[in-house]
């Protein structure tokens, strides 16, 4: 089983402020995806990562792939209050799977 | 368009007894089939996952077992639920490595 681990977990801010999300593990994965996932729901893609040191933008969001495909990043800019949910990275290896992280409630604050 | 059924929604059944919980894929043929579990505002974990009728692996050792047998159907059982056993199951599917994931709408299991 690969372990990623996410942090902070739990992260709560006023809107307008900057945040940053780590998804870190000692694999190494062929690609990584972001998800956010709303109370009761299933989880819905963000973005996938697939090379290493690849940084990938949507609107306010900045992802990252580190350069030793073990780790990323999600960076918000000016958090809005329609940003608040769980945040969840995942990483595919070579055997079909998709593992995912342990998750990082983000509240965003009006 | 391919859509994903996962039922039932919730789900509250008795220490001791058996679970099926099921999951069909439409509009698409040979997905990769995925069962998760979601403990309370945490991540998922992966229990099992299919590449094709009948092969199914398992990441987890537990108390739970999987099949698929048919193309789009993966069904998650137990011949006996413990109490650990609650929690949010996510069935997803997905074209294959690198690709987005699609998640069902999960089912909430709460063993009593």
């Amino acid at each position: 089983t690969q372990l990623l681990e996410q942090s902070p977990q739990f992260l709560s801010i006023q809107e307008g402020e900057n945040l940053t999300v780590y998804c870190n593990s000692s694999s190494v994965f062929s690609s990584l995806q972001w998800y956010r996932q709303e109370p009761g729901e299933g989880p819905v893609l963000l973005v996938t990562v697939v090379t290493g040191g690849e940084v990938k933008k949507l609107k306010r969001l900045t992802f990252q792939f580190g350069d030793a495909r073990k780790d990323s990043s999600l960076h918000i800019t000016a958090a809005q209050p329609g940003d608040t949910g769980l945040y969840l990275c995942a990483g595919a290896t070579g055997a079909n799977n998709l593992f995912f992280g342990t998750g990082t409630r983000l509240t965003v604050i009006p | 368009s391919q859509t994903i059924h996962q039922w039932p929604a919730t789900l509250v059944q008795p220490v001791g007894s058996p679970l099926s919980l099921e999951c069909t894929v439409e509009g698409t043929s040979n997905p990769n089939l995925y069962w998760y579990r979601q403990a309370a505002g945490r991540g998922l974990q992966l229990l099992f996952y299919s590449v094709g009728i009948g092969q199914i692996s398992s990441e987890v050792p537990q108390n739970l077992s999987a099949s698929r047998p048919q193309d789009r159907q993966f069904i998650l059982s137990s011949k006996k639920l413990l109490l650990s056993d609650s929690g949010f199951y996510l069935c997803a599917w997905s074209f294959g490595l690198n690709t987005e994931a699609f998640f069902g709408q999960g089912t909430r299991l709460t063993v009593v």
